[in-house]
Protein backbone atom coordinates (compact mmCIF):
# COMPACT_ATOMS: atom_id res chain seq x y z
CA UNK A 1 0.00 0.00 0.00
CA UNK A 2 1.07 3.25 -0.68
CA UNK A 3 2.45 5.28 2.49
CA UNK A 4 4.30 7.99 3.25
CA UNK A 5 6.65 8.37 6.43
CA UNK A 6 6.83 11.99 8.35
CA UNK A 7 9.69 11.52 11.67
CA UNK A 8 9.10 14.47 13.34
CA UNK A 9 6.03 14.68 15.38
CA UNK A 10 6.39 17.62 17.16
CA UNK A 11 9.14 20.14 16.52
CA UNK A 12 10.11 22.99 18.41
CA UNK A 13 12.61 25.59 17.15
CA UNK A 14 13.73 29.42 18.27
CA UNK A 15 13.12 31.72 15.56
CA UNK A 16 16.09 31.75 13.36
CA UNK A 17 17.21 28.18 13.64
CA UNK A 18 17.11 26.37 10.59
CA UNK A 19 14.61 23.54 10.30
CA UNK A 20 14.35 20.29 7.81
CA UNK A 21 11.64 18.15 8.25
CA UNK A 22 11.64 14.95 7.02
CA UNK A 23 9.61 12.95 4.67
CA UNK A 24 9.78 9.27 3.06
CA UNK A 25 7.29 7.62 0.38
CA UNK A 26 6.84 4.21 -0.52
CA UNK A 27 7.66 3.00 -4.16
CA UNK A 28 4.78 2.84 -6.41
CA UNK A 29 6.29 4.57 -10.08
CA UNK A 30 6.34 7.89 -10.96
CA UNK A 31 5.49 10.33 -7.95
CA UNK A 32 4.35 13.91 -7.61
CA UNK A 33 5.23 15.30 -4.29
CA UNK A 34 3.74 18.21 -2.38
CA UNK A 35 4.01 20.10 0.95
CA UNK A 36 1.18 21.18 2.54
CA UNK A 37 0.77 23.76 5.45
CA UNK A 38 -1.82 24.28 7.63
CA UNK A 39 -1.88 27.13 9.98
CA UNK A 40 -4.03 27.64 13.09
CA UNK A 41 -7.68 27.59 12.38
CA UNK A 42 -6.64 28.00 8.41
CA UNK A 43 -7.26 25.25 5.73
CA UNK A 44 -4.66 23.44 3.70
CA UNK A 45 -2.51 25.41 1.60
CA UNK A 46 0.30 24.14 -0.88
CA UNK A 47 4.21 25.06 -0.20
CA UNK A 48 5.74 23.82 -3.20
CA UNK A 49 5.43 20.66 -4.97
CA UNK A 50 7.49 18.67 -7.15
CA UNK A 51 6.93 16.92 -10.48
CA UNK A 52 10.03 16.36 -12.74
CA UNK A 53 13.53 18.14 -13.49
CA UNK A 54 15.33 20.24 -10.68
CA UNK A 55 14.99 18.15 -7.25
CA UNK A 56 15.39 21.01 -5.80
CA UNK A 57 12.57 22.99 -5.30
CA UNK A 58 11.34 26.07 -4.06
CA UNK A 59 8.37 27.31 -2.50
CA UNK A 60 6.75 30.13 -0.66
CA UNK A 61 7.76 32.03 2.14
CA UNK A 62 11.43 30.93 1.46
CA UNK A 63 10.70 27.25 2.20
CA UNK A 64 12.42 24.46 -0.24
CA UNK A 65 12.38 20.59 -0.71
CA UNK A 66 14.66 18.10 -2.24
CA UNK A 67 13.95 15.25 -4.01
CA UNK A 68 15.99 12.58 -3.37
CA UNK A 69 14.75 9.44 -5.53
CA UNK A 70 17.37 6.63 -4.36
CA UNK A 71 15.87 7.44 -1.07
CA UNK A 72 12.39 8.10 -1.29
CA UNK A 73 12.38 11.18 0.46
CA UNK A 74 11.23 14.55 -0.20
CA UNK A 75 12.93 17.00 2.87
CA UNK A 76 11.41 20.49 4.06
CA UNK A 77 14.07 22.77 4.50
CA UNK A 78 13.94 26.43 6.06
CA UNK A 79 17.48 28.35 6.96
CA UNK A 80 15.68 30.65 9.53
CA UNK A 81 12.19 29.81 10.61
CA UNK A 82 10.02 33.14 11.67
CA UNK A 83 7.63 32.94 14.72
CA UNK A 84 5.11 32.87 11.99
CA UNK A 85 5.76 29.60 10.58
CA UNK A 86 4.24 27.72 13.93
CA UNK A 87 1.80 25.68 11.67
CA UNK A 88 1.30 22.01 10.98
CA UNK A 89 3.55 20.50 7.80
CA UNK A 90 1.82 17.36 5.72
CA UNK A 91 3.94 15.93 2.90
CA UNK A 92 1.48 14.39 0.76
CA UNK A 93 2.63 12.31 -2.51
CA UNK A 94 0.62 11.00 -5.61
CA UNK A 95 1.13 8.41 -8.01
CA UNK A 96 0.72 8.33 -11.71
CA UNK A 97 -2.59 6.29 -12.78
CA UNK A 98 -4.21 6.47 -9.41
CA UNK A 99 -6.70 9.38 -10.25
CA UNK A 100 -3.77 11.47 -8.92
CA UNK A 101 -5.27 11.26 -5.13
CA UNK A 102 -3.50 12.54 -2.38
CA UNK A 103 -1.86 9.89 0.38
CA UNK A 104 -0.38 12.39 2.99
CA UNK A 105 1.84 11.98 5.95
CA UNK A 106 0.76 12.15 9.84
CA UNK A 107 1.90 15.86 9.92
CA UNK A 108 4.50 17.51 11.71
CA UNK A 109 3.37 19.93 14.04
CA UNK A 110 5.94 22.94 14.33
CA UNK A 111 6.17 25.17 16.97
CA UNK A 112 8.33 28.14 16.77
CA UNK A 113 9.43 30.42 19.68
CA UNK A 114 10.40 34.31 20.33
CA UNK B 1 -7.60 34.53 -6.30
CA UNK B 2 -10.13 31.26 -6.79
CA UNK B 3 -10.84 29.44 -4.03
CA UNK B 4 -12.68 26.31 -2.94
CA UNK B 5 -15.22 26.78 -0.55
CA UNK B 6 -17.39 24.76 1.62
CA UNK B 7 -20.47 24.83 3.67
CA UNK B 8 -21.29 24.02 6.98
CA UNK B 9 -18.27 25.12 8.17
CA UNK B 10 -19.48 22.91 11.34
CA UNK B 11 -22.00 20.25 11.41
CA UNK B 12 -23.55 18.65 14.27
CA UNK B 13 -25.46 15.60 13.79
CA UNK B 14 -26.84 12.95 15.93
CA UNK B 15 -26.15 9.22 15.17
CA UNK B 16 -28.31 7.82 12.46
CA UNK B 17 -28.77 11.13 10.63
CA UNK B 18 -27.95 11.94 7.19
CA UNK B 19 -25.61 14.58 6.26
CA UNK B 20 -24.82 16.52 2.95
CA UNK B 21 -21.71 18.20 3.23
CA UNK B 22 -21.01 21.42 0.20
CA UNK B 23 -18.39 22.17 -2.00
CA UNK B 24 -17.92 24.75 -4.76
CA UNK B 25 -14.64 23.94 -6.42
CA UNK B 26 -12.49 25.97 -8.38
CA UNK B 27 -14.69 26.94 -11.44
CA UNK B 28 -12.55 25.68 -14.34
CA UNK B 29 -11.57 22.48 -12.25
CA UNK B 30 -12.34 18.98 -13.61
CA UNK B 31 -11.39 16.84 -11.07
CA UNK B 32 -12.61 16.95 -7.45
CA UNK B 33 -12.01 15.19 -4.18
CA UNK B 34 -12.97 14.19 -0.49
CA UNK B 35 -10.89 14.12 2.28
CA UNK B 36 -11.35 13.61 6.05
CA UNK B 37 -9.10 14.21 8.91
CA UNK B 38 -10.19 12.58 12.16
CA UNK B 39 -8.30 14.58 15.15
CA UNK B 40 -4.90 14.14 15.52
CA UNK B 41 -4.45 11.60 12.72
CA UNK B 42 -3.59 12.22 9.10
CA UNK B 43 -5.61 13.54 6.61
CA UNK B 44 -7.27 10.62 4.03
CA UNK B 45 -8.80 10.49 1.20
CA UNK B 46 -12.21 9.26 0.91
CA UNK B 47 -12.96 9.68 -3.12
CA UNK B 48 -12.38 11.19 -6.48
CA UNK B 49 -14.84 12.72 -8.90
CA UNK B 50 -14.41 13.16 -12.76
CA UNK B 51 -16.39 13.44 -16.06
CA UNK B 52 -19.59 12.69 -13.57
CA UNK B 53 -18.20 9.46 -12.06
CA UNK B 54 -16.11 8.26 -9.65
CA UNK B 55 -13.11 7.71 -10.34
CA UNK B 56 -11.58 5.83 -7.00
CA UNK B 57 -12.61 5.63 -4.04
CA UNK B 58 -10.81 4.41 -0.40
CA UNK B 59 -11.78 1.38 1.68
CA UNK B 60 -13.36 3.84 4.15
CA UNK B 61 -15.53 5.06 1.63
CA UNK B 62 -18.40 2.53 1.80
CA UNK B 63 -22.04 2.07 1.15
CA UNK B 64 -22.81 4.84 3.63
CA UNK B 65 -21.42 7.75 1.04
CA UNK B 66 -22.12 8.88 -1.77
CA UNK B 67 -20.97 11.98 -4.05
CA UNK B 68 -22.66 14.16 -6.36
CA UNK B 69 -22.32 17.21 -8.55
CA UNK B 70 -25.60 18.43 -8.56
CA UNK B 71 -25.00 21.06 -10.72
CA UNK B 72 -22.17 23.00 -12.46
CA UNK B 73 -20.89 24.55 -9.56
CA UNK B 74 -21.52 22.25 -6.51
CA UNK B 75 -19.91 18.88 -5.11
CA UNK B 76 -21.44 17.20 -2.49
CA UNK B 77 -20.54 14.32 0.45
CA UNK B 78 -23.60 12.84 1.67
CA UNK B 79 -22.90 10.24 4.56
CA UNK B 80 -26.62 8.62 4.97
CA UNK B 81 -26.63 7.56 8.30
CA UNK B 82 -23.90 8.60 10.64
CA UNK B 83 -22.21 6.96 13.02
CA UNK B 84 -19.65 8.41 15.89
CA UNK B 85 -16.99 7.63 14.17
CA UNK B 86 -17.75 9.91 10.89
CA UNK B 87 -16.64 12.65 13.48
CA UNK B 88 -13.75 14.42 11.52
CA UNK B 89 -13.09 17.15 9.60
CA UNK B 90 -13.97 16.80 5.82
CA UNK B 91 -12.08 18.29 3.08
CA UNK B 92 -13.17 18.89 -0.46
CA UNK B 93 -10.46 20.05 -3.31
CA UNK B 94 -10.34 20.49 -6.72
CA UNK B 95 -7.84 20.92 -9.33
CA UNK B 96 -7.52 21.25 -12.97
CA UNK B 97 -4.99 19.78 -15.62
CA UNK B 98 -1.84 20.49 -13.81
CA UNK B 99 -2.07 17.83 -10.25
CA UNK B 100 -1.70 20.07 -7.74
CA UNK B 101 -4.92 20.19 -6.02
CA UNK B 102 -6.70 23.14 -3.50
CA UNK B 103 -8.25 22.31 -0.70
CA UNK B 104 -11.36 23.98 0.92
CA UNK B 105 -11.52 25.41 4.52
CA UNK B 106 -13.60 22.57 5.56
CA UNK B 107 -16.56 21.31 7.21
CA UNK B 108 -15.94 19.47 11.14
CA UNK B 109 -18.63 16.79 11.29
CA UNK B 110 -19.40 16.27 15.30
CA UNK B 111 -21.96 13.18 15.55
CA UNK B 112 -23.53 12.68 18.97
Amino acid sequence: AQSVSQHNHHVILSEAASLELGCNYSYGGTVNLFWYVQYPGQHLQLLLKYFSGDPLVKGIKGFEAEFIKSKFSFNLRKPSVQWSDTAEYFCAVSYTGTASKLTFGTGTRLQVTL
Amino acid sequence: EPEVTQTPSHQVTQMGQEVILRCVPISNHLYFYWYRQILGQKVEFLVSFYNNEISEKSEIFDDQFSVERPDGSNFTLKIRSTKLEDSAMYFCASRGEVVEQYFGPGTRLTVT
